[in-house]
């Protein structure tokens, strides 16, 4: 079992519509949750930080289920530029322990 | 502004040939790291360092070596030995190492193998 899981998709949805994904991890001692996006061939850029109580920010909506071991990431009124792939990134302490997911790949459809 | 520059953008190797992809910061981070990431796969780390004139082995360090004389500056050289060095290598940094800590990139080296 891979210890960062994420299905790759292509996910494609039209435009304004809300979508969401799931990542499941198997350490259950992590503690340093995170989502970036990747454009292709470009480098990943933090989106949002992923807190136990949930977070927001704008359209964006990260979930922690501690229990299930997953996260998930919500996007409400997708835009074209959403369009990207999303990687979710769990460690169980410091930044040299993060393990990349492989990524859901996001086509926002006109 | 501060950022990661990587340098090369492209870099292709001959058989046998050692190559050196450049990774300068300037956002005063203690931290940083080289990532490699093939097509459908997660990034895999490579070297880290958490301070000057020290460093780490990642997963797949065989076949790589780098070295951390300065604060800014954190090379990767992909050596004869690594029999499959096409990928694109990413350069990462933190300000530090403790849990919770964000890496931030550089834009990335694509290698290939004439």
């Amino acid at each position: 079992r891979k210890e960062v899981e994420q299905d790759p998709g292509p996910f494609n949805v039209p435009e304004g519509a809300t979508v969401a994904f799931n990542c499941t991890y198997s350490n259950s001692a992590s503690q340093s949750f995170f989502w970036y996006r990747q454009d292709c061939r470009k480098e990943p850029k933090l989106l949002m930080s992923v807190y136990s109580s949930g977070n927001e920010d704008g359209r964006f909506t990260a979930q922690l289920n501690r229990a299930s071991q997953y996260i998930s990431l919500l996007i409400r009124d997708s835009k074209l530029s959403d369009s990207a792939t999303y990687l979710c990134v769990v460690g169980p302490g410091g930044a040299q322990k993060l393990v990349f997911g492989q990524g859901t790949r996001l086509t926002i459809n006109p | 502004d501060g950022g990661i520059t990587q340098s090369p953008k492209y870099l292709f190797r001959k058989e046998g040939q050692n190559v050196t992809l450049s990774c300068e910061q300037n956002l005063n981070h203690d931290a940083m790291y080289w990532y490699r990431q093939d097509p459908g796969q997660g990034l895999r780390l490579i070297y880290y360092s958490q301070i000057v004139n020290d460093f780490q082995k990642g997963d797949i360090a065989e076949g790589y070596s780098v070295s951390r004389e300065k604060k800014e500056s954190f090379p990767l050289t992909v050596t004869s030995a690594q029999k499959n060095p096409t990928a694109f290598y990413l350069c990462a940094s933190s300000m530090g190492t403790i849990k919770g800590e964000k890496l931030f990139f550089g834009s990335g080296t694509q290698l290939s193998v004439l």
